[in-house]
Parts: structure tokens; sequence; C-alpha cells
């Protein structure tokens, strides 16, 4: 067991262009989450799936933000035309569904930055 | 809805106990989380508890809910420079929108 693994750590990029993160969750992992932490504030839910199905998404994000979970293992999140808003560290989270409430599982983030 | 409510710092001394408070406003919160979050890492999982406990103790980490008042405490016993880090509290209900909440987390700064 690896843990959860995002790709890139950090990401430096200029404002109106696009950018795509990788999260691989653990592998019997069903659950996969987005999250986003700016600076000082907890992490912000972003978007969540079960197997490959997007089951709920957050008013944060917006339609600039789009998320897949091809073949319902690793997951992509992509922002279109970057603004100075989006800088913050994205998160992935993978958890087991079943009714114990099996915890989620962090991965160590992409840190984001749009200049 | 979810609210969950933490204070903002904490100094301690080395080798004494540390403790962190949060509140919680979803009373249909099934689990209650403690996560650790060192600077430019993702968030560690300590413990956590079932809504229907009052207290779990794993190694030196003491986790009380009053679910009456909605109030989560951790306590770390014997606190570690290691222990240096970000707390947060999350909840989650299954019963709602099935998502984890978390609070904006509690810096723990242990002095040697």
């Amino acid at each position: 067991d690896t843990g959860v693994s995002q790709d890139p750590r950090h990401k430096i990029t200029k404002r109106g262009q696009n950018v795509t993160f990788r999260c691989d969750p653990i592998s019997e992992h069903n659950r996969l989450y987005w999250y986003r932490q700016t600076l000082g504030q907890g992490p912000e839910f972003l978007t969540y799936f079960q197997n490959e199905a997007q089951l709920e998404k957050s008013r944060l994000l917006s339609d600039r933000f789009s998320a897949e979970r091809p073949k319902g293992s690793f997951s992509t999140l992509e922002i279109q035309r970057t603004e100075q808003g989006d800088s913050a560290m994205y998160l992935c989270a993978s958890s087991l569904e079943d009714r114990g409430g099996s915890p989620l599982h962090f991965g160590n983030g992409t840190r984001l930055t749009v200049t | 809805g979810e609210d969950v409510e933490q204070s903002l710092f904490l100094s301690v001394r080395e080798g004494d106990s540390s403790v962190i408070n949060c509140t919680y406003t979803d009373s249909s919160s099934t689990y209650l989380y403690w996560y650790k979050q060192e600077p430019g890492a993702g968030l560690q999982l300590l413990t956590y508890i079932f809504s229907n406990m009052d207290m779990k103790q794993d190694q030196r980490l003491t986790v009380l809910l009053n679910k009456k008042d909605k109030h989560l405490s951790l306590r770390i016993a014997d606190t570690q420079t290691g222990d240096s880090a970000i707390y947060f509290c999350a909840e989650i209900s299954y019963y709602g929108n099935n998502r984890l909440a978390f609070g904006k987390g509690n810096q723990v700064v242990v002095i040697p």
C-alpha cells in the first residue's frame, strides 16, 4: 500500500493557462475526493467519485473546473483559464465505502501557483 | 449544514499534554476525525471516533466527544517536537451530504 499519490507536487502557471492534476488513490478504494486548501484554512470539498461516477460537486467547482475518473481508478482535475484566485493546494483523498465509516486518506497535494 | 470551529494557536512545552478543541454544528454527524498536517504535506489521519462513543484512546492520543454540546477534543500526552503541526477536526454525516467537513485547524507549536 503506497498511499494516495498526487502529481505534480508543485505547478506554477500563468493566468489564463490550463492545468491538469492527477491523483492515484489507494488501489482498493472505490471513493475518490478532491479538496482545495488555501493558506490558513481547512480543506474545502470540491467533488467526489464513487468508482467512475461523479456523485457530487461543490458550488466552489466553477465550470472552469472538471474532474474525471475513467475506469474508476486514477482521477484528473483540470482547471481551464486559470485565475490568480485558483492558487491553492489541491488535495486528493480516497476511501473504501463501507458501513463502518472508512476514513479518508489524503495525498500530499498539488500546490498550484497562478502568476 | 456543516460548520466546524477550532481555536487557532497553541504553544506547549515538550513533555506536557496538549489539548485541542473543536465544536461542530451538524447533529447528524456520524464520525468525527482528527487529522495532522505538517508544512507542505497532506493530511495524516490520526484517529477518529464514532458518534455513539464518548471517548477513544489510542496510545498518546485521547479523543473526547460531548455530543450534547457538539464538542470534540484531542489530548496529546507527553507532547514531542514532532507533534508540531496543524491539527484539523472534521466531521461527516452519512445521513447528510456524505462529505467530510473540516475546521480551520489548530496550530500546535512544541517548545523544546
